[in-house]
């Protein structure tokens, strides 16, 4: 069964630390996002990757970094964690085009 | 910027009924939409994917339509059952700032609940 992993269902951090949010897809696809979904703002971007070592902005990427070293593994990065960062984020990769687009379970973060 | 809207936002039914929800969109310049199920506190489900050229999509009880021109989308549930309770989400997927890799755009989502 094909799918997006997300290492962390639930994560607790402080605010100030480095934290670092792993996704993994088994589907060979070329593109892969990270959304962060909160109540009443829906699903916004944050960085998406059309090929390894690239990236591109999202629509909300302040406070964001993105790595892809792999074709499989897309990496978010939060460089300084604040408590405006609680959230529950979205791993989801695609074909180009946007066929076979597939989401992990996500990580809910908790930043206190 | 491509702007999303899902009507209703909230959908509470009694068990077999057939339900229609509506999406519109602001922009027509599209590759192709997509429909999605999100349950609570778990990732998305690709439901439906229709491409710009096509007019609709069906899967099972599932149909949804496209009119591109007019920047909408409407999904048809029929025979609802208890089990279709979930989030449904409408995404045109469309070009990414000059890029030429599209991206998704969310609207915020029907609730919908299925009653027995």
């Amino acid at each position: 069964d094909v799918k997006v992993t997300q290492s962390s269902r639930y994560l607790v951090k402080r605010t100030g630390e480095k934290v670092f949010l792993e996704c993994v897809q088994d589907m060979d696809h070329e593109n892969m996002f990270w959304y962060r979904q909160d109540p009443g703002l829906g699903l916004r971007l944050i960085y998406f990757s059309y090929d390894v070592k690239m990236k591109e902005k999202g629509d909300i990427p302040e406070g964001y970094s993105v790595s892809r070293e792999k074709k499989e593994r897309f990496s978010l990065i939060l460089e300084s964690a604040s408590t405006n960062q609680t959230s529950m984020y979205l791993c989801a990769s695609s074909l180009p085009g946007g066929n076979g687009y597939t989401f992990g379970s996500g990580t809910r973060l908790t930043v206190v | 910027k491509q702007e999303v809207t899902q009507i209703p936002a909230a959908l509470s039914v009694p068990e077999g009924e057939n339900l229609v929800l509506n999406c519109s969109f602001t922009d027509s310049a599209i590759y192709n939409l997509q429909w999605f199920r999100q349950d609570p506190g778990k990732g998305l489900t690709s439901l439906l994917l229709i491409q710009s050229s096509q007019r609709e999509q069906t899967s099972g009880r599932l149909n949804a339509s496209l009119d591109k021109s007019s920047g909408r989308s409407t999904l048809y549930i029929a025979a609802s059952q208890p089990g279709d309770s979930a989030t449904y989400l409408c995404a045109p997927h469309g070009n990414a700032g000059g890029t030429s890799y599209g991206k998704l755009t969310f609207g915020q989502g029907t609730i919908l609940t299925v009653h027995p």
